[in-house]
């Protein structure tokens, strides 16, 4: 079975500062990955994904990730903090089956203080 | 512009009531989801359609229903069995067997009295 977690429901951060989201997954076969971010009253938005080339994914507004199958993390990050980027985030993952379902983690929270 | 439509955005209902909330894609993809968003606990799966009229039960299934007659189409029908409706609910597609991301539906908070 396939499973997330996301440690830390909410993170602050300062305008500008390093922005670390983590995310730890567990799946017996090798996982495609997901992170995806949600402003209020919004639907969903996909920021990046991982489907098995380039470890390390770049996404829109200046996120990354790196797959890391040793720690089977796959922690987002981005360099510099902008308060727009002030919002919910999810991490997902997903293997090859029929159904290839997404199994999400229960969030972060990321606050940006000026 | 390609996207998932879900209408309305704000829907309000007494308690004893059936209420079925839209979900439209134009982006030709074959399978769509329903999620349900409560505070704290992330997305769980409803219900999950791979092709037109065929729908499998996702892990809280129990007091939904829904129905796919048409590939854009996936409505879902909250019935007055399930226990606590009140809630953000997501509608998601996936191109196809080869895709593994969803794409989302701004959603529609349903609240019941």
């Amino acid at each position: 079975a396939q499973s997330v977690t996301q440690l830390g429901s909410h993170v602050s951060v300062s305008e500008g500062a390093l922005v670390l989201l983590r995310c730890n997954y567990s799946s017996s076969v090798p996982p495609y990955l997901f992170w995806y971010v949600q402003y209020p009253n919004q639907g969903l938005q996909l920021l990046l994904k991982y489907t098995s080339a380039a470890t390390l994914v770049k996404g829109i507004n200046g996120f990354e990730a790196e797959f890391k199958k040793s720690e089977t993390s796959f922690h987002l990050t981005k360099p510099s903090a902008h308060m727009s980027d002030a919002a919910e985030y999810f991490c997902a993952v997903s293997v090859q089956t029929g159904a290839n379902n997404l199994f999400f983690g229960t969030g972060t929270r990321l606050t940006v203080i000026p | 512009d390609g996207g998932i439509t879900q209408s309305p955005k704000y829907l309000f209902r007494k308690e004893g009531q059936n209420v079925t909330l839209s979900c439209e894609q134009n982006l030709n993809h074959d399978a769509m989801y329903w999620y349900r968003q409560d505070p704290g606990q992330g997305l769980r799966l409803i219900y999950y359609s791979q092709i037109v009229n065929d729908f499998q039960k996702g892990d809280i299934a129990e007091g939904y229903s829904v129905s796919r007659e048409k590939k854009e189409s996936f409505p879902l029908t909250v019935t007055s069995a399930q226990k606590n409706p009140t809630a953000f609910y997501l509608c998601a597609s996936r191109q196809g067997q080869s895709s593994y991301e969803q794409y989302f539906g701004p959603g529609t908070r349903l609240t019941v009295t």
